[in-house]
């Protein structure tokens, strides 16, 4: 089954603490992404990545971190958390070169940092 | 930069009633369009597309959207909608290449029985 795996699900955490939230899929997808998404904002892109190491800045990247060392996964790294990071967080994923089959998210990961 | 505006950020509506729930971007030159939606507590779903040919596109479960290129619209529809529509809806638009996805604010549908 194509899926987008995240893991936590859930997390809370308190400021300062370095965390990590795992993304990997088992589409082969060349492009994946992180979103952040927050109450009247809708969806906000963190970072994306159009291929194995090969990142760039979405709209909000202050305060994140990625990699891409491997085609399949897609780490999304907080080195010093702060309370406004609380949000919802999405991985997505689409092949590259063809926006038609748009995206695939994961379940998402809920982060309260206190 | 793109911009991607949903005017309604809740809306309630009978069981069985007609909605509409609206969209308008921003750009003028050519766009792929999506609507998706996410049910409580999971992630966000493709529920239809546009990115030529006919201006009208229809999901499965019976909700359509038509692109509307002069007024840069893509509103979704459902003649009749039922419990299980309850959601978050969002509407998002990929310009060119499409490396980004921009995505509106998100519009909450209840269905009241």
């Amino acid at each position: 089954e194509a899926q987008v795996t995240q893991n936590p699900r859930y997390l809370i955490t308190v400021t300062g603490k370095k965390l990590t939230v795992t993304c990997s899929q088992n589409m082969n997808h060349e492009y994946m992404s992180w979103y952040r998404q927050d109450p009247g904002l809708g969806l906000r892109q963190i970072y994306y990545s159009m291929n194995v190491e090969v990142t760039d800045k979405g709209d909000v990247p202050e305060g994140y971190k990625v990699s891409r060392k491997e085609k399949r996964n897609f780490p999304l790294i907080l080195e010093s958390p702060s309370p406004n990071q609380t949000s919802l967080y999405f991985c997505a994923t689409r092949v590259t070169g063809y926006i038609g089959y748009g995206y695939t998210f994961g379940s998402g990961t809920r982060l309260t940092v206190v | 930069a793109q911009s991607v505006t949903q005017l309604d950020s809740q809306v309630p509506v009978f069981e069985e009633a007609p909605v509409e729930l609206r969209c308008n971007y921003s750009s003028s030159v050519s766009v792929y369009l999506f609507w998706y939606v996410q049910y409580p507590n999971q992630g966000l779903q493709l529920l239809l597309k546009y990115l030529s040919g006919s201006t009208l596109v229809e999901s499965i479960n019976g909700f359509e959207a038509e692109f509307n290129k002069s007024q840069t619209s893509f509103h979704l529809r459902k003649p009749s909608v039922h419990i299980s529509d309850t959601a978050e809806y969002f509407c998002a638009v990929s310009v060119g290449t499409g490396n980004q996805f921009y995505f509106g604010t998100g519009t909450s549908l209840t269905v009241i029985p």
